[in-house]
């Protein structure tokens, strides 16, 4: 079935440090493909999307480009900050019922 | 605005409690769900509606139940409540660019309610 797969973390970075959180996910269709941000104490909140091939989102510094010959969509920022810290989660689209399939979220922590 | 709203934000359950956690959105956002989140799992989905009167099962369906009478209001209730509950909920709408084609997914989250089951 379709599915998100993230790479494990936590990760723990210095401030200015360049970030890239991999994601890859099942190749059923063309599904729209999004990264939410969940500050502590809070609900997910979009952060970027793409939907369709070759398309890169942008937000905030970071950016992610949909790789259909990869699956992937990997989100990248080339300099952190201590607010940057929270979980992220790469999510895609299924089917056309409006469902996300998430992956299971990357803890990033960046340190002053 | 409100957005999305969740009520309670706390709660705590015996085992064997029913109760209904709210969700209310005032976007007019036909497309509603539930989640779960859980250490190490993300979110998992429970139950999701695309319009008033119309609702189907998620990931995770068992031991929930939920209605859509009106646009705005989609609870969600748990039955009778086990210690494997124990998660925090959020509800999330969502809208499509194109009527009747949910395209975007694009989902807006309310701030979640924390639920411990002992």
């Amino acid at each position: 079935g379709d599915s998100v797969t993230q790479m494990e973390g936590p990760v723990t970075l210095s401030e200015e440090a360049f970030l890239t959180i991999n994601c890859t996910y099942t190749a059923t269709g063309y599904p729209s493909l999004f990264w939410y941000v969940q500050y502590p104490g809070e609900g997910l909140q979009l952060l970027l999307k793409a939907t369709k091939a070759d398309d890169k989102g942008s937000n905030k510094g970071f950016e992610a480009t949909y790789r259909k010959e990869t699956t992937s969509f990997h989100l990248e920022k080339g300099s952190v900050q201590v607010s940057d810290s929270a979980v992220y989660f790469c999510a895609r689209g299924s089917g056309n019922t409006g469902k996300l399939i998430f992956g299971q979220g990357t803890t990033l922590q960046v340190k002053p | 605005n409100a957005g999305v709203t969740q009520t309670p934000k706390f709660q705590v359950l015996k085992t064997g409690q029913s109760m209904t956690l709210q969700c209310a959105q005032d976007m007019n956002h036909e497309y509603m769900s539930w989640y779960r989140q859980d250490p190490g799992m993300g979110l998992r989905l429970i139950h999701y509606s695309v319009g008033a009167g119309i609702t189907d099962q998620g990931e995770v369906p068992n031991g929930y139940n939920v209605s859509r009478s009106t646009t705005e209001d989609f609870p969600l209730r748990l039955l009778s409540a086990a210690p494997s509950q124990t998660s925090v909920y959020f509800c999330a709408s969502s809208y499509s660019q194109t009527p009747g084609q949910l395209t975007s997914y694009e989902q807006y989250f309310g701030p979640g309610t924390r639920l411990t089951v002992t």
